[in-house]
Order: structure tokens, then C-alpha cells, then sequence
């Protein structure tokens, strides 16, 4: 079964600093892995996703993140935060057998301080 | 010009009731999906549908029926309501084209339930 492991449920961050929100995924089998983000009161947008191509990926909004088979990992950066990005990040991963099902992380609410 | 709509936006309801929720979509695509989003939790998938006749049952389907009425329509209904089905209910679509990128998502912009 796939998985998918956000670490930090909160982080904090002030205007102008690096943004890292992490994520690690478990599959059998090479996953496609995206970041969704959910501002107040809204649905969910995607951010990015991997889908086998390049290993650095670049989204909407600053935003980029890499595929790390070694590690499982897909962490979400931004190199200067930005008020307009609080909200809450989820990451999602899916497989080639899942019939394009989601498997989504707990989230990750991000705080940005002036 | 939302692709994804939702309604009710808000319900409030009592324990016992039967609830609809209704999703409809413009996008074209032929796969649908229903998820609950609760504190802490993320988003489980509650139903999905990959045509009119074809429904599967998600990792939470307990509680929960679904009805596809047409290619643009997918409805999830709580046959007698519980309070600990309060949440974020969110209806989302994805294409087919036999590539990556069917396991992108599209998301409405969810309906916000209480049950008392």
C-alpha cells in the first residue's frame, strides 16, 4: 500500500525566508507525487507534480520541488515566503496500478509572520 | 466560471437525516471522486467513479452511498447523518488520456457539513 508522511503539521515562517515543507511517500512501485494547496475557504489547487520527468520540478506561484528516489522524499521549497502563501499544503501520491487514486498526507499548515 | 461545482455550499443537519450532496462538472472528464477532509487527517477518499457504471468504494465508504447520475454528475448521500460524519466533503475530477497525468486532480470547492 502507498503512503504518504507530511513532517510538521505547523511551520512557521517569516516574510522573505526559505519556505521547505516536507514530504515522504512509500510505493512499491514508481509513484507520481503532487502538492495541492488549500487557502481559507477553498478547494484545492494544485501547486506541482511529478509525473516521471524531470526529477526538479517548478509550479505556480515560486514554488518547486524535487523527486528523491533515494530518500522517498518530495519536499516543497520557495526561496522567499511571501504573505500570500499561507495556507495549508497537502502532499499527494498516486501509482500507475491505483487507477489514478489519490493518497494524501495529513497536511501542512504554513504560517507566514511580517 | 467554476469547472467544478458543489452544492449545498453549508449544511447544518440532525443526527438520523438523510443528506445529499451534489457535484457537478464541466470539465468533460470521466472520473469522479468524493473525499472528507478532517483535521489532521488530510483527505480519504470516500468514492469514486471512473464512468456512469463503474463505483468503487473508497478507504471510508462506511456511512456514505453514491449515485452517477450522468458523465457530468456525482452525488454522495449520508443515509442517516452521524455527528462524527461533520466534516469537509470535497468532489474532485480527473481526466483519461492513459498518461501521468490522469492522476492529476481537479478539485471543487467543498461543502461544509455539521451534523448535530
Amino acid at each position: 500500500a502507498q503512503s504518504v508522511t507530511q513532517l510538521g503539521s505547523h511551520v512557521s515562517v517569516s516574510e522573505g525566508a526559505l519556505v521547505l515543507l516536507r514530504c515522504n511517500y512509500s510505493s512499491s512501485v514508481p509513484p507520481y507525487l503532487f502538492w495541492y494547496v488549500q487557502y481559507p475557504n477553498q478547494g484545492l489547487q494544485l501547486l506541482l507534480k511529478y509525473t516521471s520527468a524531470a526529477t526538479l520540478v517548478k509550479g505556480i506561484n515560486g514554488f518547486e520541488a524535487e523527486f528523491k528516489k533515494s530518500e522517498t522524499s518530495f519536499h516543497l521549497t520557495k526561496p522567499s515566503a511571501h504573505m500570500s502563501d499561507a495556507a495549508e499544503y497537502f502532499c499527494a501520491v498516486s501509482k500507475e496500478t491505483s487507477g489514478s487514486r489519490l493518497t494524501f498526507g495529513e497536511g501542512t499548515q504554513l504560517t507566514v509572520n511580517p | 466560471d467554476a469547472d467544478v461545482t458543489q452544492t449545498p455550499r453549508n449544511r447544518i443537519t440532525k443526527t438520523g437525516k438523510r443528506i445529499m450532496l451534489e457535484c457537478s462538472q464541466t470539465k468533460g472528464h470521466d472520473r469522479m471522486y468524493w473525499y472528507r477532509q478532517d483535521p489532521g487527517l488530510g483527505l480519504r477518499l470516500i468514492y469514486y467513479s471512473f464512468d456512469v457504471k463503474d463505483i468503487n468504494k473508497g478507504e471510508i465508504s462506511d456511512g456514505y452511498s453514491v449515485s452517477r447520475q450522468a458523465q457530468a454528475k456525482f452525488s454522495l448521500s449520508l443515509e442517516s447523518a452521524i455527528p462524527n460524519q461533520t466534516a469537509l466533503y470535497f468532489c474532485a475530477t480527473s481526466d483519461f488520456t492513459g498518461t501521468g497525468s490522469d492522476h492529476e486532480q481537479f478539485f471543487g470547492p467543498g461543502t461544509r457539513l455539521t451534523v448535530l
